[in-house]
């Protein structure tokens, strides 16, 4: 059964910092590119950044671009997001999601993880 | 990276059809055919409709149709059912980077 399963969510102050994972099965993983897709509550989807299947080539949406880096393991099947310098509107449900393929939209989704920024 | 705009909420009865639309610009709907629907359930993860404009991913329905001209494209909802009432967000290819429309609220009368 293909699978994503984030992790690494929490309650951090603003300023401080938080890495996700993503554990993905049931694929070949470094076969495919990745994203992170964040919602705030209540909110809408918002994409935040994308990778490639080698991890070689990696994407930001401008509201977290310098703060948050994108990185894989393809040797442990897994997909990591650095959150540095976060802040309050950085607070979001993180989904991790796998690309059917190049521009073809999201076909896996993970159950998602919690990130609350706030003192 | 301005968020495409889609109408707050959309309904119908059960049996009939639902259009919603997505209007971008020529840097992201109108530029590339590289758009996707998602439908989402409370409190549930997105679930991919419809992507590249109007192909379905095994397992949708074909009740489910999309389409696209010019700078906006349109997910078609026919024969409307219970459980297709759930918020839908389109998205698009923006040139190294992904835009999702506002999120249109579907309820089944």
């Amino acid at each position: 059964e293909v699978q994503l399963l984030e992790s690494g969510g929490g309650l951090v102050q603003p300023g401080g910092s938080l890495r996700l994972s993503c554990a993905a099965s049931g694929f070949t993983f470094s076969s495919y590119a990745m994203r992170w897709v964040r919602q705030a509550p209540g909110k809408g989807l918002e994409w935040v950044s994308s990778i490639s299947g080698s991890g070689g080539s990696t994407y930001y949406a401008d509201s977290v671009k310098g703060r948050f880096t994108i990185s894989r393991d393809n040797s442990k099947n897994t997909l990591y997001l650095q959150m540095t310098s976060l802040r309050a509107e950085d607070t979001a449900f993180y989904y991790c999601a796998k690309i059917l393929a190049a521009g073809k939209g999201m076909d896996v989704w993970g159950q998602g993880t919690t990130v609350t920024v706030s003192s | 990276q301005s968020a495409l705009t889609q109408p707050p909420s959309a309904s119908g009865s059960p049996g009939q059809s639902v259009t919603i639309s997505c209007t971008g610009t020529s840097s992201d709907v109108g530029g590339y055919n590289y758009v996707s629907w998602y439908q989402q359930h409370p409190g549930k993860a997105p679930k991919l409709m419809i992507y590249a404009v109007n192909e379905r991913p095994s397992g949708v329905p074909d009740r489910f149709s999309g389409s696209k001209s010019g700078n906006t494209a349109s997910l078609t909802v026919s024969g409307l059912q219970a459980e297709d009432e759930a918020d839908y967000y389109c998205s698009s290819y923006a040139g190294n980077s992904y835009v999702f429309g506002t999120g249109t609220k579907v309820t089944v009368l």
